[in-house]
C-alpha cells in the first residue's frame, strides 16, 4: 500500500518553463489537495479538489492549475515558473475533508533559477 | 478554513524537559488537527479534536481543546531526542473540504 506518491521528488527549472507535479494515492480518497511549504510560512494550500473532476482554489492559487481527470491522481500544473515558485510542494488526500485525517506524499522540492 | 496562531514559532529544550505549543484562533473552530513534521519528513497525522474541553493523550503527548473551542495545546513530557521536528495544528474551518495549517513550531532537543 503506497498511500499518497508525487513525482518527481527533486526538480529544477529556469524561469519561464512549466511542468507538471503528478500526485497519485491508492486510498480511494474523495479530497486531494496541494500544499507549498516555505520557511516560516507553515503549509498554504493552492488547490484543492473535493472528488474526481472538480477543482477549487485555495489560499496561495495564482501561477497553478490543476487537474483531477481520475479519482486517484491530482495534477499540479506552472505554466511560466518564476523564483518566487521555489518551495517545497506537498499533496495530501483525506476520506472526510478537513474533517479528519490528511494523509500527505513525500514532498517535490522545486528550485526555479 | 479560520486563521490560528501558533506559538511559539521555536522553542529548544534540553532533553528531559517539557514543552508546550499553543495554536490560538479568535474564532470558535469546528475541530483542531495536530500532526508533526520530522526535519526533511512529511507531516504525519497525530491527533483531531471536537469537543469543548476535549483532551487526549499518547503516551508522553497530551492534546487540549478549550473549553470556548478557540484554542488548543500541545503538551510533551520529558522530551525526547526523536520529539524533534515541527508541530502544525490545523482546522477545517465552516468549509467542511479545506484543512487549513498554522506556521508550526520547531522544536529542537538538545541531548
Amino acid at each position: 500500500n503506497a498511500g499518497v506518491t508525487q513525482t518527481p521528488k527533486f526538480r529544477v527549472l529556469k524561469t519561464g518553463q512549466s511542468m507538471t507535479l503528478l500526485c497519485a494515492q491508492d486510498m480511494n480518497h474523495e479530497y486531494m489537495y496541494w500544499y507549498r511549504q516555505d520557511p516560516g510560512m507553515g503549509l498554504r494550500l493552492i488547490h484543492y479538489s473535493v472528488g474526481e473532476g472538480t477543482t477549487a482554489k485555495g489560499e496561495v492559487p495564482d501561477g497553478y492549475n490543476v487537474s483531477r481527470l481520475k479519482k486517484q491522481n491530482f495534477l499540479l500544473g506552472l505554466e511560466s515558473a518564476a523564483p518566487s515558485q521555489t518551495s517545497v510542494y506537498f499533496c495530501a488526500s483525506s476520506w472526510t475533508g478537513g474533517k479528519g485525517e490528511a494523509f500527505f506524499g513525500q514532498g517535490t522540492r522545486l528550485t526555479v533559477v | 478554513g479560520q486563521q490560528v496562531m501558533q506559538i511559539p514559532q521555536y522553542q529548544h529544550v534540553q532533553e528531559g524537559e517539557d514543552f508546550t505549543t499553543y495554536c490560538n484562533s479568535s474564532t470558535t473552530l469546528s475541530n483542531i488537527q495536530w500532526y508533526k513534521q520530522r526535519p526533511g519528513g512529511h507531516p504525519v497525522f497525530l491527533i483531531q479534536l471536537v469537543k469543548s474541553g476535549e483532551v487526549k493523550k499518547q503516551k508522553r503527548l497530551t492534546f487540549q481543546f478549550g473549553e470556548a473551542k478557540k484554542n488548543s495545546s500541545l503538551h510533551i513530557t520529558a522530551t525526547q531526542t526523536t520529539d524533534v521536528g515541527t508541530y502544525f495544528c490545523a482546522n477545517s474551518g465552516g468549509s467542511n473540504y479545506k484543512l487549513t495549517f498554522g506556521k508550526g513550531t520547531l522544536l529542537t532537543v538538545n541531548p
